[in-house]
């Protein structure tokens, strides 16, 4: 069993189009998390949610919208997609929020966004 | 400004040998240092954990040092394998500040292990 799943894995998609990646994990923890690396490799955090509220949001455009509709789930809706949104996104999560004994983060898979 | 940098994009060494993966940061106060292993088209896995008040930690074939006077982190792969080839990734959780809590990534060492 999968323990962080998202989907799709791989989306291509027109500039202006809106899309949504899905994220689930089936771990019963209580902090989610969307990274995303870009083509240099770089892993930066977008979101992170607690108990489905919001706790970071670090300096994203607010074409990016995160849900969290429960503790497992949390989702990410982009609109007006740009060519730099090209990446991919990683979703995660963990036990409760790092700073509580350095909590282990659990990484999916990855979503592959390419936007033409 | 705020850096956490790997020592090198790529380290090559032989089967048997002993990797040595640096991490130095600027500008943090970590209360803990991570290291993830990331393999092509996959997501980062955890390794090893170290708090800021320990020196070292050892798991199986890997050891991670802490030195938090040289702002410095050092991973460790003895009897390297083939199988060890990766992305190492450092990352660290910020203990003060507005961005307390939070996970910052180094960019990676991309680790060649050759028989």
């Amino acid at each position: 069993d999968t323990a962080v799943s998202q989907t799709p894995k791989y989306l291509v998609t027109q500039m202006g189009n809106d899309k949504s990646i899905k994220c689930e994990q089936n771990l019963g923890h209580d902090t989610m998390y969307w990274y995303k690396q870009d083509s240099k490799k770089f892993l930066k955090i977008m979101f992170s949610y607690n108990n489905k509220e919001l706790i970071i949001n670090e300096t994203v455009p607010n074409r990016f919208s995160p849900k969290s509709p429960d503790k497992a789930h949390l989702n990410l809706h982009i609109n007006s997609l740009e060519l730099g949104d090209s990446a991919v996104y990683f979703c995660a999560s963990s036990q409760d929020l790092p700073i509580y004994s350095g909590n282990t983060i659990y990484f999916g898979e990855g979503s592959w966004l390419t936007v033409v | 400004s705020q850096k956490i940098e790997q020592n090198s994009e790529a380290l090559n060494i032989q089967e048997g040998k002993t990797a040595t993966l640096t991490c130095n940061y600027t500008n943090y106060s970590p209360a803990y240092l991570q290291w993830y292993r990331q393999d092509p088209g996959r997501g980062p896995v955890f390794l090893l954990l170290i708090r800021e008040n320990e020196k070292e930690k050892r798991k199986e074939r890997l050891k991670v040092t802490f030195d938090t006077t040289l702002k410095q982190s050092l991973f460790h792969i003895t009897a390297s394998q083939p199988a060890d080839s990766a992305t190492y990734l450092c990352a660290l959780v910020e203990a003060r500040g507005s961005t307390l809590g939070r996970l910052y990534f180094g960019r990676g060492t991309q680790l060649t292990v050759w028989p």
